[in-house]
Order: structure tokens, then sequence, then C-alpha cells
């Protein structure tokens, strides 16, 4: 079985400063980990990905997330964040049949 | 750029009543899903679906669901009677193939209300 565990619900973070939101994970087989942004009213867009290779991942909007086996996690950060990086942010692990098991999401809010 | 598209946008039926939701994947996809998300909840994977039959489904998808592609665009959703704990956004998807994992594509999702 695989879960995923997101350990912010809400993470403020001013304008201009970093983020980084948290990600843990358990699986009993390989993982393919993924990183999706939900903006106010809107479907769900892929950030990033982690299939297999290189540790750190780089996806859109600057956006990079670590791949870390020993300690199951898969964190995303941003080194400057914008007001326009407000929403909700999810991560998830691809099961059989390519199905995602989505974390509970973090929300983050930006404020100038 | 090809996307998953989903109607009706917001859905709104009595308890009992049958809802059909729509959604016309990523033509050359070949895997689809449906996903739901209850207000202020996680997404939730139901039901995924290849080569026209279900390939996994999770507790939620019970009986009183079921999906179709009636006609090789189209791959629906059906509810045929919907309680209020049915109320949620619910989100299509559509991916490629199974054979190196790569992203799925969303649609905007369904906002089901049942009252």
């Amino acid at each position: 079985a695989q879960s995923v565990t997101q350990l912010d619900s809400q993470v403020p973070v001013f304008e201009e400063a970093p983020v980084e939101l948290r990600c843990n994970y358990s699986s009993s087989v390989s993982v393919y980990l993924f990183w999706y942004v939900q903006y106010p009213n809107q479907g769900l867009q892929l950030l990033l990905k982690y299939l297999s290779g290189s540790t750190l991942v780089k996806g859109i909007n600057g956006f990079e997330a670590e791949f870390n086996k020993s300690q199951t996690s898969f964190h995303l950060r941003k080194p400057s964040v914008h007001i326009s990086d407000t929403a909700e942010y999810f991560c998830a692990v691809s099961g059989s049949w390519g199905k995602l098991q989505f974390g509970a999401g973090t929300q983050v809010v930006v404020t100038p | 750029e090809p996307e998953v598209t989903q109607t009706p946008s917001h859905q709104v039926t009595q308890m009992g009543q049958e809802v059909i939701l729509r959604c016309v994947p990523i033509s050359n996809h070949l895997y689809f899903y449906w996903y739901r998300q209850i207000l202020g909840q996680k997404v939730e994977f139901l039901v995924s679906f290849y080569n026209n039959e279900i390939s996994e489904k999770s507790e939620i998808f019970d009986d009183q669901f079921s999906v179709e592609r009636p006609d090789g665009s189209n791959f629906t959703l059906k509810i045929r009677s919907t309680k209020l704990e049915d109320s949620a956004m619910y989100f299509c998807a559509s991916r490629v193939k199974l054979a190196r994992p790569g992203e799925q594509y969303f649609g905007p999702g369904t906002r089901l209300t049942v009252t």
C-alpha cells in the first residue's frame, strides 16, 4: 500500500521569500512522485515529477523538489514566491495502473 | 495544446436522482481516471479505465457508480442514485501509456451538488 503525508496544512509566506512544502511517502515498491498545484476554482496542474535518475527535479514556475529515499521524502521548494503562487499544493504517489494517491494538500498563502 | 474537458462545470441534482458526468480525454491517451474532491478534503481516486474495462477501483466506487466510454471520445461517470455525501468536485484525468509512468492530465472538474 502507498500513502502520502503532507505535514503542513497551511503555509503563510511573504512575497519574494522562499517556501518549502513537506511531503513524506510510504511505499513497498518503487515510487513515482508528483507535485500538483490547484489554483482557486481550477483543476490540477502538474508542477513536477520524479520517475528515476537525478534526485533533484525541476518543474514549472521555478519550483523544484528533492527525492530522498532514506528519509522517504519529496519536499517542494521555491526560492522566491510571487503572489500568483497562492494555491493549494498536492503531493502524490503513483500506484498500479497509474492511480495517483494524493496527500491532504498544503494551502500556500502569499502576502505582500 | 490539447486538454481534457469536462461538462457540465456545475451540476445540481436532488438526492436519489441519476447524474452523468462527462469527460473528453486527450485524443491519443489510453488510460482514463476519475477522482473526486469533497470540499476541504484531499483528492481521492475513484476508478481507472483501460481497454474498455475498469482496471482498478477504490472502496468509494460502489455499485452506485459506473463508467463508460460510449463512443471512443467521451468518458462518462454515472451515479445511479445520488446521496448528499456525493457532493464533491469530480475530476477526470487521462494518460498516454502505462509502460513509462508519466503525468496525468486533469480536466477542470465538475462540481456536483446534491440537495
